[in-house]
């Protein structure tokens, strides 16, 4: 059963390009989460999506990102016009259901693409 | 969701016990504390999740005082593999709910040989 896998691993871009971040959730998993994680800091949540809806965006900067998970195909993290400061490691995670009565679901994430902008 | 408090960084040696302690004196009576592993390079790993008491499996143990204002990951016998960094979170799960993990900056354990 393979994990979480996003692609690509590492993606060089120059400013004013756009960034495209694909994540493939585990099989069975219909719940994705993109996070961002800068050197030295932890991870911050960006948007938590269901197929074909995006449920919380509230991470998400209102400019330049969008995220998308459509019915078949993996999920995209959209980075248009991209600036210096974008550059970070951006995580996906999925897991096969939200929360569930007090029952936790595991969040299992991928390796992450980590994003240069020059 | 409740902050949390952890130290910066840590470090140990190979075979010695490490406790890691969280502090999180605003934790809410339905949340729970949940600790998660990172290496270098790679995406964050579950360790151990637990609401009181104690809680161990094959990899960890998370002792809870009866408070619950704070929490301490035990790590047995650390090996030079064990070095990274972890993150104590604390949050809710309940139904119709979901997952919005808060990380803040973790320990970053070094282990020495």
């Amino acid at each position: 059963n393979a994990g979480v896998m996003q692609n690509p691993r590492h993606l060089v871009r120059r400013r004013g390009q756009e960034a495209r971040l694909r994540c493939s959730p585990m099989k069975g998993h219909s719940h994705v989460y993109w996070y961002r994680q800068l050197p030295e800091e932890g991870l911050k949540f960006m948007v938590y999506l269901q197929k074909e809806n995006i449920i919380d965006e509230s991470g998400m900067p209102k400019e330049r990102f969008s995220a998308e998970f459509p019915k078949e195909g993996p999920s995209i993290l959209r980075i248009q016009q991209v600036v210096r400061g974008d550059s970070a490691a951006y995580f996906c995670a999925s897991s096969t259901r939200a929360g569930d009565g007090g029952t936790y679901n595991e969040q299992f994430f991928g390796p992450g693409t980590r994003l240069t902008v020059l | 969701l409740a902050k949390t408090t952890q130290p910066i960084s840590m470090d140990s040696y190979e075979g010695q016990e490490v406790n890691i302690t969280c502090s999180h004196n605003n934790i809410a009576t339905n949340d729970y504390i949940t600790w998660y592993q990172q290496f270098p390079s790679q995406g964050p790993r579950f360790i151990i999740q637990g609401y009181k008491t104690k809680v161990t499996n094959e990899v960890a143990s998370l002792f809870i005082p009866a408070d619950r204002k704070s929490s301490t990951l035990s790590l047995p016998r650390v090996s030079l593999s064990d070095t990274a960094v972890y993150y104590c979170l604390v949050g809710a799960y309940s139904s119709g709910g979901y997952n919005k993990l808060i990380f803040g900056a973790g320990t970053r354990l070094a282990v020495h040989p």
